[in-house]
């Protein structure tokens, strides 16, 4: 079966510091890779996307990037983070050329004071 | 735990009745469809799915109604239980297209009442 992982669960940074979140998938193979953020009271905005190792699609400008140096890791990243770049940072998958469920990762809460 | 749904609209109901959440969609040429369940503090997790090539999906407790006409999506949860509490999410996409990305609703909370 596939799984999904986040981690850190939650991080607490000071603003200008830099981000590394990190998304693996297990079970599968070339996977597409999706970074999404959700602030409080919100619905899902897509951030960025990948499909394939290398390969990513920036969906809104941002203080934010990604990559994927390997098949089934997802890394978001940031040189200095703003405040505004708070909320709840959520990884997911799907099988390529099969259905279009994304399955979601249990997410990264980051605080930016 | 995760603030997630401070502003969303709420459905309040008692334990066994049933639940009908509604969304309307944006894109008329949205043709597949996924209900989401995220908890506090958690992801979403997927309910059911249905294409633009029905009107009606059945899961166990779960069916989806879907009017293209109107661009409406409906789930309907039978018997709702306390463990049904969360916030729902529709999501629509276009599958014939590179990203396959989803586009999200603004969700609604279900409370459910003991």
């Amino acid at each position: 079966s596939q799984t999904i992982h986040q981690w850190p669960a939650t991080l607490v940074q000071p603003v200008g510091s830099p981000l590394s979140l990190e998304c693996t998938v297990e079970g599968t193979s070339n996977p597409n890779l999706y970074w999404y953020r959700q602030a409080a009271g919100r619905g899902l905005q897509l951030l960025f996307y990948s499909v394939g190792i290398g390969q990513i699609s920036s969906e809104v400008p941002q203080n934010l990037s990604a990559s994927r140096p390997q098949d089934r890791q997802f890394i978001l990243s940031s040189k200095k983070l703003l405040l505004s770049d708070s909320g709840f940072y959520l990884c997911a998958w799907r099988r390529p050329l099969k259905k279009e469920t994304q399955y979601f990762g249990p997410g990264t809460r980051l605080l930016v004071l | 735990g995760e603030s997630v749904g401070l502003h969303l609209p709420t459905l309040s109901v008692q334990e066994g009745d049933n639940s009908i959440i509604n969304c309307a969609y944006s894109n008329s040429a949205s043709d597949y469809f996924i209900w989401y369940k995220q908890e506090s503090g958690k992801g979403p997790q997927f309910i059911i799915d249905i294409r633009s090539n029905m009107d009606k999906r059945q899961g166990q407790r779960v069916t989806v109604l879907l009017n293209k006409t109107v661009k409406h999506l409906s789930l309907q949860i039978a018997a709702t239980q306390p463990g049904d509490s969360a916030v729902y999410f529709c999501a629509e996409t276009l599958m014939d297209t590179g990203r396959r990305a989803l586009t999200f609703g603004s969700g609604t909370r279900l409370q459910v009442q003991p």
